[in-house]
């Protein structure tokens, strides 16, 4: 149980252009969502709380109008990375916490998105 | 939300016990400690999470002192596979209210 899933699993798009990212909690419902940025060698980085049916909560220094996130349902979640630059490129991981207790942050597989 | 903190790497070989600590002076009364494992190119893997003292699973144990300012993961019998970096996080329960902050991890080499 507990699985998360994102898709596409990996993307390469041209400067300028816009991508989606979906990720989904296949076996259970999720009220919170939460995406990540990684770059090579570091840390996971949290970008955003992803609620659903609400307006997801940004971290400092990132763009709510650069990273559109739309939680639509309780199993799905999405970052739309909107006039992607190649500073953009990076792994994107998203996450859901399990109800009822939501102690533990369950992972999806990750987005590698190059831009050229 | 507490910090934590980890050695940046360690090394060891095939068949030896493994043991990661992590400090977390400013844990909270309502905090888990969990411990993450990820390969490269892969999200976070969930290994296994505590409250206090000891919990085993079938891949590691959590060792979880009184004060629960560290704890320690332990990895019986390491095999190459499980070169990886581990991550310890503090918090929970996760909600729309939380913020998770993921320290550097410990970068785990297994050698022959």
């Amino acid at each position: 149980g507990a699985v998360v899933s994102q898709h596409p699993s990996w993307v390469i798009c041209k400067s300028g252009t816009s991508v989606k990212i979906e990720c989904r909690s296949l076996d259970f419902q999720a009220t919170t969502m939460f995406w990540y940025r990684q770059f090579p060698k570091q840390s996971l980085m949290l970008m955003a709380t992803s609620n659903e049916g609400s307006k997801a909560t940004y971290e400092q220094g990132v763009e709510k109008d650069k990273f559109l996130i739309n939680h639509a349902s309780l199993t799905l979640s999405t970052l739309t990375v909107t006039s992607a630059h190649p500073e953009d490129s990076s792994f994107y991981i998203c996450s859901a916490s399990l109800p009822p207790y939501q102690e533990t942050q369950y992972f999806g597989p990750g987005t590698r998105l190059l831009v050229l | 939300l507490a910090k934590t903190t980890q050695p940046i790497s360690m090394d060891s070989y095939e068949g030896q016990e493994v043991n990661i600590t992590c400090s977390h002076n400013n844990i909270a009364t309502n905090d888990y400690i969990t411990w993450y494992q990820q390969f490269p190119s892969q999200g976070p893997r969930f290994i296994i999470q505590g409250y206090k003292t000891k919990v085993t699973n079938e891949v590691a144990s959590l060792f979880i002192p009184a004060d629960r300012k560290s704890s320690t993961l332990s990895l019986p019998r390491v095999s190459l596979s499980d070169t990886a970096v581990y991550y310890c996080l503090v918090g929970g329960p996760y909600s729309s209210a939380s913020k998770i902050i993921f320290g550097s991890g410990t970068r785990l080499s297994i050698r022959p």
